[in-house]
């Protein structure tokens, strides 16, 4: 059973670069059974995906943020982080790393396993 | 993107009755060659991250109770939980993966 803990700074100052990593256990991160991604929620309001990490290395971003976005993972400490450049109040959230499973036969299914998140302000 | 808009924002339902929440994308999730809708249904409640309730639009998660059930195909999809409990109250999220990811808004389901 797969478990995730969201870690990084809560607090962020206006243009600055959020950074948050997100540490696997249970698993290996190498596993090409499972591929990795980042969700953030705003206080109040609905669920928004920032992207995802496969196994090959490819990553998906939403478009909305793809141009402020990195997602990378570090496979000697078990870990994929999230890197979002010149950050606005507006990218106060909880932000959730989770994981899904990648199968060759019908790909990558939905996000079954998540962090229990953490709140990160942008604020000065 | 895939677009996906739910209906209701909210609904208030008494206990035991049955609840219904429908989910609609802006274009078609089912993948043809293999028949499965990449379609889910999540359960959040406050200070807890998402669950996943449902996936390929209508198989149960492992430990879900039998109340909560999914259904249609294509770019119409509901949730229904056929008995409401009050460990039920949260909000439910419909989430595509056909393509990249998108959230629908999300209902918020309360006792009547």
């Amino acid at each position: 059973q797969l478990q995730l803990q969201e870690s990084g700074p809560g607090l962020v100052k206006p243009s600055e670069t959020l950074s948050l990593t997100c540490t696997v256990s249970g698993g290996s991160i190498s596993s090409s059974s499972y591929y990795w991604g980042w969700i953030r929620q705003p206080p109040g309001k609905g669920l928004e995906w920032i992207g995802s990490i496969f196994h090959s290395g490819s990553t998906y971003y939403n478009p909305s943020l793809k141009s402020r976005v990195t997602i990378s993972v570090d496979t000697s400490k078990n870990q994929f982080s999230l890197k979002l450049s010149s950050v606005t109040a507006t990218d106060t959230a909880v932000y959730y790393c989770a994981s899904g499973g990648d199968d060759s036969s019908w790909g990558a299914g939905p996000f079954d396993y998540w962090g229990q998140g953490t709140l990160v302000t942008v604020s000065s | 993107d895939i677009v996906m808009t739910q209906s209701p924002d909210s609904l208030a339902v008494s206990l035991g009755e049955r609840a219904t929440i429908n989910c609609k994308s802006s274009q078609s999730v089912l993948y043809s060659s293999s028949t499965k809708n990449y379609l889910a249904w999540y359960q959040q409640k406050p200070g807890q991250p998402p669950k996943l309730l449902i996936y390929w639009a209508s198989t149960r998660e492992s430990g879900v109770p039998d109340r909560f059930s999914g259904s249609g195909s294509g770019t119409d999809f509901t949730l229904t939980i056929s008995s409401l409990q009050a460990e039920d109250v949260a909000v439910y999220y419909c989430q595509q993966y056909y393509s990249t990811r998108t959230f629908g808004q999300g209902t918020k389901v309360e006792i009547k």
